[in-house]
């Protein structure tokens, strides 16, 4: 079955430093997502983006964190100056198609902010 | 969007079938209701959905009450591998975009 990867696996950063998270959804698919979970807490919705825009986002998507999708491949999620309240597993995700079908999920990147 | 109740835990044993409930008393007509899981350490799985009948995938069953105010996740036979903490989530059809809302979910342990 196709899968959405992630990399890297784990990141650790200094705070204030920039991180950019990667992932590279299904291939055929349109809509792609950002969701994170801090250690023992519920996973939380972030961004939706499609047609190379953002389409939804949470509170938590504030100024520091922006997404891309560069190519034609990835999407990445960018943190601009990272805190240590960011520190959670980031989980991409996507889907073909924006009304209830199945969404995709990544295995995350957990970062660490020191 | 409309909220789900979950039990917190629950235990089963290997081979055995497993029924873990939800409720959502205040579901829309356009609500679908989706099953998703999470294994340990990793991202979040679909299980199934459905808005009005019965479904049945390869993973699951998913029994949905006739008044939709409640639906029931069915493992038919538990294995190790289906230990996981299930999320029962609603999804509006009228949404522009997919955005699932979590809760707790119910943490399912197998026992071998």
């Amino acid at each position: 079955e196709p899968e959405v990867t992630q990399t890297p696996s784990h990141q650790v950063t200094q705070m204030g430093q920039e991180v950019i998270l990667r992932c590279v959804p299904i291939s055929n698919h349109l809509y792609f997502y950002w969701y994170r979970q801090i250690l023992g807490q519920k996973v939380e919705f972030l961004v939706s983006f499609y047609n190379n825009e953002i389409s939804e986002k949470s509170e938590i998507f504030d100024d520091q964190f922006s997404v891309e999708r560069p190519d034609g491949s990835n999407f990445t999620l960018k943190i601009r100056s990272t805190k240590l309240e960011d520190s959670a597993m980031y989980f991409c995700a996507s889907s073909d198609s924006a009304e209830n079908e199945k969404l995709f999920f990544g295995s995350g990147t957990q970062l660490s902010v020191l | 969007d409309a909220k789900t109740t979950q039990p917190n835990s629950m235990e089963s044993n290997e081979e055995e079938p497993v029924h873990l409930p939800c409720n959502h008393s205040t579901i829309s007509g356009t609500d679908y209701i989706h099953w998703y899981r999470q294994l340990p350490s990793q991202g979040p799985e679909y299980v199934i959905h459905g808005l009005t009948s019965n479904v049945n995938n390869r993973m699951a069953s998913l029994a949905i009450a006739e008044d939709r105010k409640s639906s029931t996740l069915i493992l038919h036979r538990a294995t190790l591998r289906d230990a996981a903490v299930y999320y029962c989530i609603l999804l509006n059809s009228g949404g522009s975009n997919y955005k699932l809302t979590f809760g707790k979910g119910t943490l399912l342990t197998v026992n071998p």
